[in-house]
């Protein structure tokens, strides 16, 4: 067990609405990351945020958000949303915004339908 | 753009049947390179981290090696219980002091009675 906590699970939602993912990083993490998974491409970099900052940002979507708060879990906003959209979101912690070693959670699978 | 190629996609090997998976990178300012197994339907579980060329790491049936353009994770003596996907990913700064990793699509490795 990471000690990343992830919810919910598995989601399943119709194209055009709206869903939120919630991540806890492990205890004295202030980093957050999101990751998006897909069959065809791998994982793919979404966003960090540090102590409740955006950090660093990947290829990630207009439609999509995230913020973290000041408990620091972080939340992931995906809007308007798309068949393409269905895939597993993993969000990572790490102790300090670069340098270290991130801990996975085991994902959200979103299926868009 | 930094860029990680895994090879081979996937790997067959009967019990006991020792192998290498490769690895190859191009990143500017690498940072450090990892090592993640992933089981079906988890996140990414930690293995390595590599820093510098000529650095080696051990872990029960696991050695992981790293050059200046490639890592190799060598399994010697497989069992069942190696079986998941293997992934490489490389870290390189970020403007603004983030962290990003940049990951492979994997090795799918199953290991055979």
């Amino acid at each position: 067990d990471s000690g990343v906590t992830q919810t919910p699970k598995h989601l399943i939602t119709a194209t055009g609405q709206r869903v939120t993912l919630r991540c806890s990083p492990r205890s004295g993490d202030l980093s957050v990351y999101w990751y998006q998974q897909s069959l065809d491409q791998g994982l793919q970099f979404l966003i960090q945020y540090y102590n409740g900052e955006e950090r660093a940002k990947g290829n990630i979507l207009e439609r999509f958000s995230a913020q973290q708060f000041p408990d620091l879990h972080s939340e992931l906003n995906l809007s308007s949303l798309e068949l393409g959209d269905s895939a597993l979101y993993f969000c990572a912690s790490s102790e300090a915004p670069s340098g270290t070693t991130l801990h996975f959670g085991n994902g959200t699978r979103l299926t868009v339908t | 753009e930094d860029q990680v190629t895994q090879s081979p996609e996937a790997l067959r090997l009967q019990e006991g049947e020792s192998s290498s998976l490769n690895c190859s990178y191009t990143v500017s300012g690498l940072r450090g390179l990892f090592w993640y197994r992933q089981d079906p339907g988890k996140g990414p579980e930690f293995l390595f981290t590599l820093y510098s060329a000529g650095e080696e790491k051990e872990k029960e049936r696991l050695k992981a090696t790293l050059t200046k353009k490639e890592s190799f994770l060598h399994i010697t003596a497989p069992k069942p219980e190696d079986s998941a996907t293997y992934l490489c990913a490389v870290q390189a700064g970020v403007t603004g002091g983030g962290n990003k990793l940049t990951f492979g699509t994997g090795t799918q490795l199953k290991v055979e009675l």
